[in-house]
């Protein structure tokens, strides 16, 4: 079975600087990693994709994630936060890519302030 | 780009009434989700559908719930006799195989349920 834990809920950051969101996930088969962001009042928008391909993976908006096998991470980081990053995070795990379903984590909220 | 859509973007309804949601896949796409999240928590899985059945089902989807495609271009999800704990937003998406296993599923922006 799979599952996703994102650690800490919300995440204060200064606009300028680095953005670190983590996910950690559990899967007994290689697993499908995505990170959907949620703006306020809006559906889930796809941030970037892990698929074995890369891992290192660079995603929409300036993100970016890396695929650690080995500590069972795909952490979300951005250099540079600015004020429209402000949203819900969510990590989502598939045991088989799109066509099964996703398991979310619990959601990291991240406010940037000036 | 294509999008799924869903109707309405807001549902009030009385407790015990019958609420159905619509959505509309992206029209080449053959496997259709619904995924609910109740206000400050994280999205759940509900069920799954694919060549005119469900696939897959969490334990949330109990025999309240049901899903149709009653044509070519919608996908509902029904709940017979709503209970306050109903009230969540509900997220349908799709995916199409041919876009292969590395492609993600496409989501709506929802249908926010209120059960009063």
């Amino acid at each position: 079975a799979q599952s996703v834990t994102q650690l800490g809920s919300h995440v204060s950051v200064s606009e300028g600087a680095l953005v670190l969101l983590r996910c950690n996930y559990s899967s007994s088969v290689p697993p499908y990693l995505f990170w959907y962001v949620q703006y306020p009042n809006q559906g889930l928008q796809l941030l970037l994709k892990y698929t074995s391909a890369a891992t290192l993976v660079k995603g929409i908006n300036g993100f970016e994630a890396e695929f650690k096998k080995s500590e069972t991470s795909f952490h979300l980081t951005k250099p540079s936060a600015h004020m429209s990053d402000a949203a819900e995070y969510f990590c989502a795990v598939s045991a088989s890519g799109g066509y099964n379903k996703l398991i979310f984590g619990a959601g990291t909220r991240l406010a940037v302030h000036p | 780009e294509p999008e799924v859509t869903q109707t309405p973007s807001h549902q009030v309804t009385q407790m015990g009434q019958e609420v159905i949601l619509r959505c509309v896949p992206i029209s080449n796409h053959l496997y259709f989700y619904w995924y609910r999240q109740i206000l400050g928590q994280k999205v759940e899985f509900l069920v799954s559908f694919y060549n005119n059945e469900i696939s897959e089902k969490s334990e949330i989807f109990d025999d309240q719930f049901s899903v149709e495609r009653p044509d070519g271009s919608n996908f509902t999800l029904k709940i017979r006799s709503t209970k306050l704990e109903d009230s969540a937003m509900y997220f349908c998406a799709s995916w199409d195989r041919e876009e292969g296993p590395d492609q993600p599923q496409h989501f709506g922006d929802g249908t926010r349920l209120s059960i009063l």
